[in-house]
C-alpha cells in the first residue's frame, strides 16, 4: 500500500489530454513539493515535474503539474503513443523520507 | 553529461550481504545529495535511503533501517549501499539517483535477487 494514492490506469486517444491525480495528506503533499516521473517500459524513471509545477530542461510544455492542498495533478496534452508509460508522483514526507504513489499506467488508445 | 552507473547486484541467499556501488560522472558529485530507490519486479518505486553532501546526514526507509547502510566517497565520486540481513522482499532493481526532494538523474539500476 503506497502512501500516495494514484489511479492504477488512465487512457485517452492520441492528441487528447489526460490528467493523473495523486492524493496524500498534510505530512507529505500538504507540507512540501511534489515531483512526477515517467517510466517507459524497461527504462529507469525520468523526472518530468519538480517543485509542484516546474519542468526540467528538455521536458516539453505538454507536461504540466499542479497542486491544491493535499492533492497534486499531472496533465499531459497532445497525447502521443510515445507517452505510454507508468507515471509516479513523489513527495517529501515529515519523517524525512520520500514517499511515492503506486504508479499510473497510461495507455494511448 | 551526467552519468550514474550502478553495479554490485546479483543473486544472494536470505540473510546474506551485498554492497552496491554507483559511479557518478559529469557533475560535481560532492555538491549533491544522493539517494537509493528500488523497484520490486512489476511493482512501484520505493525510496530506500539518502545521504547528504558531506555524509553528515543519512536517512532510511523503515523497511531497511538497521540492515542497510548508505555511504559515499566524494574523492572517488561514488555512492554505496551496504545491504546486510537480506530478505526475499528486498528483491528489486536498485537505482542510484541524484537529489533529495526530487531526482533529476537516475542510473539504469542493478538487480538484486534474494533467493535460496
Amino acid at each position: 500500500q503506497s502512501v500516495l494514492t494514484q489511479p492504477p490506469s488512465v487512457s485517452a486517444a492520441p492528441g487528447q489530454k489526460v490528467t493523473i491525480s495523486c492524493s496524500g495528506d498534510s505530512s507529505n503533499i500538504g507540507k512540501d513539493y511534489v515531483s512526477w516521473y515517467q517510466q517507459l517500459p524497461g527504462a529507469a524513471p525520468k523526472l518530468l515535474i519538480y517543485n509542484d509545477n516546474k519542468r526540467p530542461s528538455g521536458i516539453p510544455d505538454r507536461f504540466s503539474g499542479s497542486k491544491s492542498g493535499t492533492s497534486a495533478t499531472l496533465g499531459i496534452t497532445g497525447l502521443q503513443t510515445g507517452d505510454e508509460a507508468d507515471y509516479y508522483c513523489g513527495a517529501w514526507n515529515s519523517s524525512l523520507t520520500v514517499v511515492f504513489g503506486g504508479g499510473t499506467k497510461l495507455t494511448v488508445l | 553529461q551526467v552519468q550514474l552507473v550502478e553495479s554490485g547486484g546479483g543473486l544472494v541467499k536470505p540473510g546474506g550481504s551485498l554492497k552496491l556501488s554507483c559511479a557518478a560522472s559529469g557533475f560535481r558529485f560532492s555538491d549533491n545529495y544522493m539517494t537509493w530507490i528500488r523497484q520490486a519486479p512489476g511493482k512501484g518505486l520505493e525510496w530506500v535511503s539518502h545521504i547528504s553532501r558531506s555524509s553528515s546526514y543519512t536517512h532510511y526507509a523503515d523497511s531497511v533501517k538497521g540492515r542497510f547502510t548508505i555511504s559515499r566517497d566524494n574523492a572517488k565520486n561514488s555512492l554505496f549501499l551496504q545491504m546486510d540481513g537480506l530478505r526475499a522482499e528486498d528483491t528489486a532493481i536498485y537505482y542510484c539517483a541524484r537529489g533529495r526532494l526530487s531526482f533529476d538523474y537516475w542510473g539504469r539500476g542493478t538487480l538484486v535477487t534474494v533467493s535460496s
